[in-house]
């Protein structure tokens, strides 16, 4: 069993939909990180929490430390947020080394 | 400048050649990293650099040899490869090591060995 497990593994939506990506981790963590790959393309980090909620604009993400769960939402989803949505999670205490252990991935498709 | 840059975008090499990847930040980052990624699979973490000195290796072959010339610079030294080693090399830096660094990935290197 991963360590950290995403779902769903695939997702497709109808344009305009809100869309949510839920991952759950079973390590103490210090971070969690919701990061965007378009195919075949690099990586963008969208959010790094440790607790709470961050919002930047239609994506918003969630933590709740306890359950050891977190969930990206996008809101008025769009063709363009298509891409792999993949959680990474810090492993152990404030001074530990910056190693993340990632999920598998959600792949998005939004469809116009 | 916010960003990491990689070069060069594709590369296609024979398993007798010898290439070498390379990453660059100019943020300041004390902390580089490279991973590889294999198709739908999450990125794998080969080796960490921390104030320009080897801190992770993840049991990588010697035919990858990680090379920090300075902080802004990164490369991947590539020796007889294999088929299997065909993946996108991904590169990422971060301010520190702490718990609230982000990393910051670059776009990737496509490697294909024939």
């Amino acid at each position: 069993k991963n360590e950290v497990e995403q779902s769903p593994q695939n997702l497709t939506a109808q344009e305009g939909e809100f869309i949510t990506i839920n991952c759950s981790y079973s390590v103490g963590i210090s971070a969690l990180h919701w990061l965007q790959q378009h195919p075949g393309g690099g990586i963008v980090s969208l959010f790094m929490l440790s607790s709470g909620k961050k919002k930047h604009g239609r994506l918003i993400a969630t933590i709740n430390i306890q359950e050891k769960h977190s969930s990206l939402h996008i809101t008025a989803s769009h063709p363009r947020d298509s891409a792999v949505y993949i959680c990474a999670v810090r492993p152990g205490v404030l001074g530990a080394t910056n190693k993340l252990i990632f999920g598998t991935g959600t792949l998005l498709a939004v469809q116009p | 400048d916010t960003e990491v840059t990689q070069t060069p975008k594709h590369l296609v090499m024979g398993m007798t050649n010898k290439k070498s990847l390379k990453c660059e930040q100019h943020m300041g980052h004390r902390a580089m990293y490279w991973y590889k990624q294999k198709a739908k699979k999450p990125p794998e973490l080969m080796f960490v650099y921390s104030y320009e000195k080897l801190s992770i290796n993840e049991s990588v072959p010697s035919r990858f040899s990680p090379e920090c010339p300075n902080s802004s610079l990164l490369n991947l030294h590539l020796h007889a490869l294999q088929p299997e080693d065909s993946a996108l090399y991904l590169c990422a830096s971060s301010p520190g090591q702490g718990p609230e660094s982000t990393q910051y990935f670059g776009p990737g290197t496509r490697l294909t060995v024939l």
